[in-house]
Parts: structure tokens; C-alpha cells; sequence
């Protein structure tokens, strides 16, 4: 275990289920962030929250949803997703304004498969 | 964001040392250098990372040119377990996250 838990490991959706990724730290982080890893691609940033604030969102399409309810959970919800969402999707923590020193913890991601 | 430059695969032989090389000519003062590698069905884990001078940790060490605008990684005995996607990024404080490149696939070959 890393220090950041992401549940569930693996999941299979239909294209019209409605489904939420969670992601769990206790490092004491205060930014949290999610990650697409689609196959035989580099890492696609998503979303970034930092103090429990969105900071970011790379264009992501509405169908994904994030929320982040304190500072050490953050959640991914998904509906009607395609079949081209299939991906490895993780989720990292860090300390705000300070991830160049100490850099990101990553959690294991989930599998999601889109059918 | 500055970008570096590493080769796409890298073979090692278990056992021997591994050097992976990262170019990073557009580096700027702030930029901390760091590796993370990624196992198969796995996040990203860190592996190290420095500013100037040389760093020693028990996974690795990092060598930083004088110039810095390219580091290595060691692995001083790679065994099978370090196959891996390495990924060597530079971050400051103040910019943006951390963008992932393609990285570069180490096999260790028994």
C-alpha cells in the first residue's frame, strides 16, 4: 500500500450505468488529483484539487464528474461514459505548492472497462 | 512546463547496473528533477529526485550533470522486478503539475 487507496480495483460499466471511483489518502495531503492512463499512453492529468478547491480541469469531458469532500477523499463519478473511457484511471496526493520538493503519492488505480 | 527527452526502451541484464539518461536542456534554476517508475497494473511509485548535487537513496542514485540539463538514473543491480516505465519529470513550486512523458521501458532480461 501507498498511503493513497483507490477503490474499487477493477470495474466493468455498461455505457448507461451511472458509477463512482473513490480515492482515499491519510498522509496528511492537502491536493489531490486524478489521472487517465489509457493503453500505451503516457499519464493525462484531469482534474486538481488543491485545498479542497478544483484548480483544474484539462478539457475533461461532463461525463466525468469530480468532487472532493475533504482533503483526504476524492471522488470520480461516471455516467453514460463511452467505450473509449476504458482506462486505467489513478488517483495521486501531494502537498499543495510543495509537490517539487516532495513530489506525488500515487495510488494502485482502478481498471475501468466500458462496455 | 520543461520538457525532457528520454529513449523510448532501454535492456538490462539482471544483476548489472542499469544508467537511464534524461536530457533536460530548458531546465531552469527552480526545477527539481524527479524519477518515478511504473510497474505493470500499477501507479506510478517515486523513485528519487534532487536539485544540484548527487542523490543516494536505497532504490537508486541520481546523477546530475554540472550543467544540469540532463541527469541518469542508476540502478546500481537491476533485478527483475525493476522492469518498469521510468519517467523523469522537472517541477518547481510554482508551475503547473506534473506532466508525465512517455518515459522509457526498461526490461531486465534474466
Amino acid at each position: 500500500e501507498t498511503g493513497v487507496t483507490q477503490t474499487p480495483r477493477h470495474l466493468v460499466m455498461g455505457m448507461t450505468n451511472k458509477k463512482s471511483l473513490k480515492c482515499e489518502q491519510h498522509l496528511g495531503h492537502n491536493a489531490m488529483y486524478w489521472y487517465k492512463q489509457s493503453a500505451k499512453k503516457p499519464l493525462e492529468l484531469m482534474f486538481v484539487y488543491s485545498l479542497e478547491e478544483r484548480v483544474e480541469n484539462n478539457s475533461v469531458p461532463s461525463r466525468f464528474s469530480p468532487e472532493c469532500p475533504n482533503s483526504s477523499h476524492l471522488f470520480l463519478h461516471l455516467h453514460t461514459l463511452q467505450p473509449e473511457d476504458s482506462a486505467l484511471y489513478l488517483c495521486a496526493s501531494s502537498q499543495a505548492n510543495q509537490q517539487a520538493r516532495y513530489g506525488y503519492t500515487f495510488g494502485s488505480g482502478t481498471r475501468l472497462t466500458v462496455v | 512546463d520543461a520538457k525532457t527527452t528520454q529513449p523510448n526502451s532501454m535492456e538490462s541484464n539482471e544483476e548489472e547496473p542499469v544508467h537511464l539518461p534524461c536530457n533536460h536542456s530548458t531546465i531552469s534554476g527552480t526545477d527539481y528533477i524527479h524519477w518515478y517508475r511504473q510497474l505493470p497494473s500499477q501507479g506510478p511509485e517515486y523513485v528519487i529526485h534532487g536539485l544540484t548535487s548527487n542523490v543516494n537513496n536505497r532504490m537508486a542514485s541520481l546523477a546530475i550533470a554540472e550543467d544540469r540539463k540532463s541527469s541518469t538514473l542508476i540502478l546500481h543491480r537491476a533485478t527483475l522486478r525493476d522492469a518498469a516505465v521510468y519517467y523523469c519529470i522537472l517541477r518547481d513550486n510554482y508551475g503547473q503539475n506534473f506532466v508525465f512523458g512517455p518515459g522509457t521501458r526498461l526490461s531486465v532480461l534474466p
